[in-house]
């Protein structure tokens, strides 16, 4: 079974301080990776993905996350906070294989920002 | 262009009320799948279509929830008899891959059902 943890229901940052989101896997087969963003009364969209090509994967506005097998971790770091970063952000796991390919989602980490 | 689009986008009903919840998908994508996102959680899995087959229903919570998407495109999740533990954000994404667990999945605005 695969399941995700993400540290801290609620982080809050100053304005131009680094922005660090932290999520730990589980799974028995080598994992997909997703950050996604959700902002209020909208739909998730997706930040970025690991797909085993490369260890540290960019994403949009700035983002990025490292894939550290030995701490099961993918953490999701952005080096200067905007006001416009402030949403909830998902860390979900998927794998392949045949028939559903579903996400596992973490319960989300709510990002404050401070001017 | 159009994203995944859902209706309603709220939704009152009372205790014991059917109620139909629609998915437009993007168009021309293969798979289609309904989560459900409780108040401060995160989305959980309910059901998924490969087109017009529904390959995978492990997450329906019990047999009031029914789910379906008769031509491979637009789905409709219905819930009958409604609880309040029904109350929740169903969300719909849409994929246009067949398979790998490493494609994007593009999601709806969600519809925020609430119980009374």
């Amino acid at each position: 079974a695969q399941s995700v943890t993400q540290l801290g229901s609620h982080v809050s940052v100053s304005e131009g301080a680094l922005v660090l989101l932290r999520c730990n896997y589980s799974s028995s087969v080598p994992p997909y990776l997703f950050w996604y963003v959700q902002y209020p009364n909208q739909g998730l969209q997706l930040l970025l993905k690991y797909t085993s090509a490369a260890t540290l994967v960019k994403g949009i506005n700035g983002f990025e996350a490292e894939f550290k097998k030995s701490e099961t971790s993918f953490h999701l770091t952005k080096p200067s906070a905007h006001m416009s970063d402030a949403a909830e952000y998902f860390c979900a796991v998927s794998h392949s294989g045949a028939g559903s390919y579903q996400l596992t989602f973490g319960k989300g980490t709510k990002l404050s920002v401070i001017p | 262009g159009a994203g995944v689009s859902q209706s309603p986008r709220y939704k009152v009903a009372k205790r014991g009320q059917d109620v139909a919840l629609r998915c437009d998908p993007i168009s021309g994508h293969v798979s289609l799948f309904w989560y459900q996102q409780a108040l401060g959680q995160g989305p959980e899995f309910l059901t998924y279509f490969q087109n017009e087959a529904q390959l995978d229903k492990s997450g329906l919570p019990s047999d009031r929830f029914f789910a379906e998407r008769p031509e491979g495109s637009v789905s409709t999740l219905k819930i009958q008899r409604t609880q309040q533990e029904d109350s929740a954000v169903y969300l719909c994404a849409s994929s246009p891959s067949l398979g790998g667990g490493y494609n994007e999945q593009f999601f709806g605005p969600g519809t925020r059902l609430t119980v009374l």
